[in-house]
Parts: C-alpha cells; sequence; structure tokens
C-alpha cells in the first residue's frame, strides 16, 4: 500500500471548520507537513511539525499528531472560499535529507 | 526574494526527444530537489542534489539525470521521452544541513512547476 494515505474529496460550508486527515507507514518520519496547491500551481509549504510534538498552531490552522496510530489532520478555522485547493500530506524521514513522500492530495471544495 | 523559479513554465516535446528543464533556488539554499507530479497524484521524488552531486534518489530510471552548477541552480534532463513522463515537474529548495546529517531547517519551498506534455 501506499506510504502516505489522505481522503481524496472533502466539501464544506463557508465559516465553518475543515478537517483533512492523512496516515502515514513509516515510523521513523521526523517531520509531516501540509501543502497547499491552487489550479495550474506549484506547492505552497503551509505548516509542518516534528515528530516529537503533539500539536502545532499557526493562525487557523491547527495541526494534530498521533504518533501512535500514524495519524496526522490539518484543521483550518473558519474556512473561505480562497481555501479550496488540493491538500498533501507530507512525511520526511530521517537520514534522508529532506526527501519527502507525499499523499494524493485531498481536494477540498469550499461551498458559499 | 525571488523564490524558486523554473523555467520553461510549458513544454510540449515528441516521444523519444529530450528535454532540459530549469530551477533556481531560493536565496541562501543550498540544496535541490525534483519532483514529479503525474496528473491527479502527489509528487514523486526523482532526486536530490547538493555540492553538486546526486545525493539521494527515488525509483526512476536512468533516462532522468540531473546536475547542480556552483551557484546551486540545477537542471533535470530527461531522455528519449516517453508519453507517461508527461507531468508537472517540480523543483524544491532547502536550506543547508549541518553535519552530521542533523537537518538544521527542515522546510522546502516549491516553485510553480514546469508542464511538460509529450505527444
Amino acid at each position: 500500500g501506499e506510504d502516505v494515505e489522505q481522503s481524496l474529496f472533502l466539501s464544506v460550508r463557508e465559516g465553518d471548520s475543515s478537517v483533512i486527515n492523512c496516515t502515514y507507514t513509516d515510523s521513523s518520519s521526523t517531520y509531516l507537513y501540509w501543502y497547499k496547491q491552487e489550479p495550474g500551481a506549484g506547492l505552497q509549504l503551509l505548516t509542518y511539525i516534528f515528530s516529537n510534538m503533539d500539536m502545532k498552531q499557526d493562525q487557523r490552522l491547527t495541526v494534530l499528531l498521533n504518533k501512535k496510530d500514524k495519524h496526522l489532520s490539518l484543521r483550518i478555522a473558519d474556512t473561505q472560499t480562497g481555501d479550496s485547493a488540493i491538500y498533501f500530506c507530507a512525511e520526511s524521514r530521517s537520514g534522508s535529507a529532506r526527501q519527502l513522500t507525499f499523499g494524493s492530495g485531498t481536494q477540498l471544495t469550499v461551498l458559499p | 526574494d525571488a523564490g524558486v523559479t523554473q523555467s520553461p513554465t510549458h513544454l510540449i516535446k515528441t516521444r523519444g526527444q529530450q528535454v532540459t528543464l530549469r530551477c533556481s533556488p531560493k536565496s541562501g539554499h543550498d540544496t535541490v530537489s525534483w519532483y514529479q507530479q503525474a496528473l491527479g497524484q502527489g509528487p514523486q521524488f526523482i532526486f536530490q542534489y547538493y555540492e553538486e552531486e546526486e545525493r539521494q534518489r527515488g525509483n526512476f530510471p536512468d533516462r532522468f539525470s540531473g546536475h547542480q552548477f556552483p551557484n546551486y541552480s540545477s537542471e533535470l534532463n530527461v531522455n528519449a521521452l516517453l508519453l507517461g513522463d508527461s507531468a508537472l515537474y517540480l523543483c524544491a529548495s532547502s536550506p543547508k544541513t549541518a553535519g552530521q546529517g542533523i537537518q538544521m531547517n527542515t522546510e522546502a519551498f516549491f516553485g510553480q512547476g514546469t508542464r511538460l506534455t509529450v505527444v
């Protein structure tokens, strides 16, 4: 199976919170990342978390890490139409000098 | 700061041809990684360069090769193009790694990509 898995689609109403989930398999992952990709564009780094942390908050973004279950989530508070994009979870494994392994991405659609 | 810049933005090639894609890293970064993103998928790691040498390589054939120049910019070369090579090619740059493999800064910044279409 894939090393990093994400659900493919998520729809939310504007103003609601969005929660995008990710599971990974490699327990040696040192850093876990969330990237955003808008149509026809490259990847924008949103946030990342070190594997010895449980939570990281950055303005509207909250990352939760459950290392025991190898589960990562990204919560976007007060979701706006401009948040509509594909969100990728990625892991960086120890000793690999920032070789990132990505999931297939979650398409977030924000409905007005 | 211009960030990570890639050229060209779009490219159309014929099967069997060769292509060269270019990347200039973010100021202060010395490590460049290349990724291939097929339609509807996440990026796949091709290889990484620093100190002008290939340091890590993903599961890509030898048709994919690269180079890093003294100014840290990089090229990705693909020979004998196949239809399946059609994808968005992304370059990412990262700051220096400290000694003994310890990562001082883990942020990897991506360029806008080069859309390669093989016909």
